[in-house]
């Protein structure tokens, strides 16, 4: 069974940094990678989709990569704003349907 | 743009009760997906429905059950509600293995709480 690990759990960082956040999965036989953000009692957000054949995804200041071989994505922020602030949330799908996501890591960032 | 529309926000409800939760989404999509979300414990999927009528068991599907009679809309029942049925659900619609290309997109959520 996949499984996908987040970390770390929670980051803290000051208004402006670029920051990255990390997502690691053991079976290196994906379709996709999807990164998520999720605000407080709120539903998840889609930020990117890396097709397994993309190295990276780029959407505003997010940035994403994949490296299949080595069962892992980063996802870089630039220039962190406060409204940055949510968890970040990876899932990554099986030769099914079933979607297997990490357990997030929670960004804070202080104006 | 996208929309995914859980039917409640909040909802309160009697142990033992049925409840039902409604799912509805305007993209066409086949696959439809029902998690709930614990602290600690992340997403669970319940169930999953890759075109109607027709459904998949997903990691907890114990004490739920569901139906999707129409395309664009997926609903969860709790057959008769506990308290550990407490907690945050939350549909989602898209994506999968065979939809590669297509992002998952999810509903705002439903707070569920069983007294």
């Amino acid at each position: 069974k996949q499984e996908v690990t987040q970390i770390p759990a929670a980051l803290s960082v000051p208004e402006g940094e670029n920051l990255v956040l990390n997502c690691s999965f053991t079976d290196s036989a994906i379709y996709n990678l999807q990164w998520f953000r999720q605000d407080p009692g709120k539903g998840l957000t889609s930020l990117l989709l890396i097709q397994s054949s993309q190295r990276e995804q780029t959407s505003g200041r997010l940035n994403a990569s994949l490296d299949k071989s080595s069962g892992r994505s980063t996802l870089y922020i630039a220039a962190s704003q406060p409204g940055d602030s949510a968890t970040y949330l990876c899932a990554v799908p099986n030769t099914g349907n079933q979607f297997y996501f990490g357990t997030g890591t929670s960004l804070t960032v202080i104006p | 743009d996208v929309k995914v529309t859980q039917s409640s926000r909040y909802l309160v409800k009697r142990t033992g009760e049925k409840v039902f939760l409604e799912c509805v989404q305007d993209m066409d999509h086949e696959n439809m997906f029902w998690y709930r979300q614990d602290p600690g414990l992340g997403l669970r999927l319940i169930y999953f429905s890759y075109d109607v009528k027709m459904k998949e068991k997903g990691d907890i599907p114990e004490g739920y059950s569901v139906s999707r009679e129409k395309k664009e809309r997926f609903s969860l029942i709790l057959e008769s509600a506990s308290t550990n049925q407490t907690s945050m659900y939350l549909c989602a619609s898209g994506g999968g293995g065979l939809s590669s290309n297509q992002p998952q997109h999810f509903g705002d959520g439903t707070r569920l709480s069983i007294l």
